[in-house]
């Protein structure tokens, strides 16, 4: 299926720490993006990778894309409470229809 | 800041009964989704819409389902003869272009069928 798959599905680590979720996809793609959702509210947009790149930055975010390998991390860099919500990949094949995976619950402990 | 909206925040509707979830899109933005996201589980594509017409959408939309956009801001998804496994949490999105860019999501509609 076009649709990302997050790992792990949950991840606590204290702040301060790297926070580092996975992304797998199974057909090609146009683009894989993250995005962040706390608790019971709407998605926010993070970052959008292309297929033909494979790093990108921004702020304490850095997002890989391996296209041969049909997969994406990213990675959160000293982490602080505020970071705990879900975080998303999604995936886009070029036929308007943006697929989410079930997303990585990432806590942040003071 | 533009931002998508949805109404209501909360419907609860009786089994078999029809309920319309509106969403205002960002006013300059020519593509729009319905997602679904049962409590705590992932995000589900319904449907995307472009130029007035669907553009893609996924098996779990069918006959129960149809989307309108009956005026130039407004954009809807019909639910028919809801089921309880209807219960989650709508979101509408838009975007500028398809894919390529951030798409915007509402703070989404709860809906409970009882």
């Amino acid at each position: 299926s076009q649709q990302g798959e997050e790992d792990p599905q949950a991840l606590s680590i204290q702040e301060g720490e790297n926070a580092t979720m996975n992304c797998s996809y199974k057909t090609s793609i146009n683009n894989l993006q993250w995005y962040r959702q706390n608790s019971g509210r709407g998605l926010v947009h993070l970052i959008l990778i292309r297929s033909n790149e494979r790093e990108k930055h921004s702020g304490r975010l850095r997002v890989t894309l391996d296209t041969s390998k049909k997969s994406s991390s990213l990675l959160i860099t000293a982490s602080r409470a505020a970071d705990t919500a879900s975080y998303f990949c999604a995936t886009d094949a070029g036929n308007n229809d943006m697929r989410f995976g079930a997303g990585t619950r990432l806590t942040v402990k003071p | 800041e533009p931002e998508v909206t949805q109404t209501p925040s909360h419907q609860v509707t009786q089994m078999g009964q029809e309920v319309i979830l509106r969403c205002v899109p960002i006013s300059n933005h020519l593509y729009f989704y319905w997602y679904r996201q049962i409590l705590g589980q992932k995000v589900e594509f319904l449907v995307s819409f472009y130029n007035n017409e669907i553009s893609e959408k996924s098996e779990i939309f069918d006959d129960q389902f149809s989307v309108e956009r009956p005026d130039g801001s407004n954009f809807t998804l019909k639910i028919r003869s809801t089921k309880l496994e209807d219960s989650a949490m709508y979101f509408c999105a838009s975007g500028k272009r398809s894919g390529d860019t951030e798409a915007f999501f509402g703070q989404g509609t709860r809906l409970t069928v009882v």
